[in-house]
Parts: structure tokens; sequence; C-alpha cells
């Protein structure tokens, strides 16, 4: 597609239910971020992929987070028994490089994730 | 930690020039960003500055980065009603691994 893909783009769950949240990159792009957006907080970095590989993970909140990305494209994210505090927008970025130079991240439209 | 700042409101009238204001503590930082959000979507890529940069001017929007202050700004001339956004400050202090360090937002509001 011409730019980043999030599905679901509304999730309401239960307390304790697991979700699985989906980015599809911009095509080319190897680098991959996804970051939470909390209700008037900033962007919190939650983990980057290079390729398949996630570098660092040190973002994810808790070991109840986790993230693959296979193929070098699309890519998971996974709350498991999700609680209230997980409720947020999380958002995904792509890049062509994540060099660290210039970083130029394309983002997708988020998911709104709703535990009741 | 690398830390960036900014004011969470600015309110200004139609037709009138906005700044928005932008700290940041990381000097090591080699670009600086500002993204604007509009309501229900993704954050899109306004513009960016080189660190050894002071200025920079594309179209309605002029970006001013004193590195000796580590103070970023986004002035946007002739402000319209389609400029009520949120508006990010980000800095690539680590880059790569590290992603951006982004701002928490400034929302800015347009008063007819």
């Amino acid at each position: 597609g011409a730019g980043v893909s999030q599905s679901p783009s509304n999730k309401v769950t239960e307390k304790g239910k697991d979700v699985e949240l989906r980015c599809d990159p911009i095509s080319g792009h190897t680098a991959l971020y996804w970051y939470r957006q909390s209700l008037g907080q900033g962007l919190e970095f939650l983990i980057y992929f290079q390729g398949n590989s996630a570098p660092d993970k040190s973002g994810l909140p808790s070991d109840r987070f986790s993230a693959e990305r296979t193929g070098g494209s699309v890519s998971t994210l996974t709350i498991q028994r999700t609680q209230q505090e997980d409720s947020a927008v999380y958002l995904c970025a792509s890049s062509l490089a994540g060099t660290g130079t210039n970083e130029k991240l394309f983002f997708g439209s988020g998911t709104q994730l709703s535990v009741l | 930690g690398e830390d960036v700042e900014q004011s969470l409101f600015l309110s200004v009238r139609e037709g009138d020039s906005s700044v928005i204001n932008c700290t940041y503590t990381d000097s090591s930082s080699t670009y600086l960003y500002w993204y604007k959000q509009e309501p229900g979507a993704g954050l899109q890529l306004l513009t960016y500055i080189f660190s050894n940069m002071d200025m920079k001017q594309d179209q309605r929007l002029t970006v001013l980065l004193n590195k000796k202050d580590k103070h970023l700004s986004l002035r946007i001339a002739d402000t319209q009603t389609g400029d009520s956004a949120i508006y990010f400050c980000a800095e690539d202090s680590g880059g790569g691994a590290d992603g951006l360090t982004f701002g928490k937002g400034t929302h800015l509001i347009i008063q007819p």
C-alpha cells in the first residue's frame, strides 16, 4: 500500500483478554517502530525492528507485551492479559533505513485500544 | 535520559502567526523534527532541521534552532483553521534502536 496500515483501527476488549495489533509498513522500509500514545502523554517508544530482528526491546512496559516481525514486513504487537492501563492508541511507524540519520518516520493511523 | 518539553496548548486567532516552542536535553541530536497529528490520524512529518542549521523555511513554516539553549520553535504564518492539530517536537538522540524521542505535543487551537 501507499502508507503504513494498521488494524484494527479500534479494539475494545475485556480486562484479562489477549489482543493482537497488526502493522503493515510501507513496502521497502526496513525499519519499523511501535509507539504508545496515552491520553495527555507524548509518544512512548515501545520497540524497534530492523528487518526481522529487534535490537532493542527495553521500551516494552512489561512481559505481557511482545512483538514480532516476519518476512521483514508485517509486524504484530501482542498484549497478554490486558489491563485497563493498557488503554491507549498504539502507533506503528516505518522508515527506509533506521540508521539514526534523518529518520523520516511514516506513521499509521493507529489502533485505539480500550480495555474495559 | 533524553527529555523533550513542550507547552500543552496554544490558542491563536485565524490569520495570526503561531509559534510553538520546544526544549530538549540531548545535545548530541543530529536532527530535530516537527510532526503534526490531526484528530484520529497518525503523525505526519511536517519539517525537520539539521543540528548545524539555525533556521529553515518551508512556505508558511519557519523552524528556528538555538543549539546553545537547546530550544526549537515552529512558526506557522497566517494560521488557518486547517492548522488545528497537535504538534509534536522530536529528536533523534538515539536514532535507530531508540527511535525518536517525542514531546507530549502542543494542541494548537484556532479562534475565528
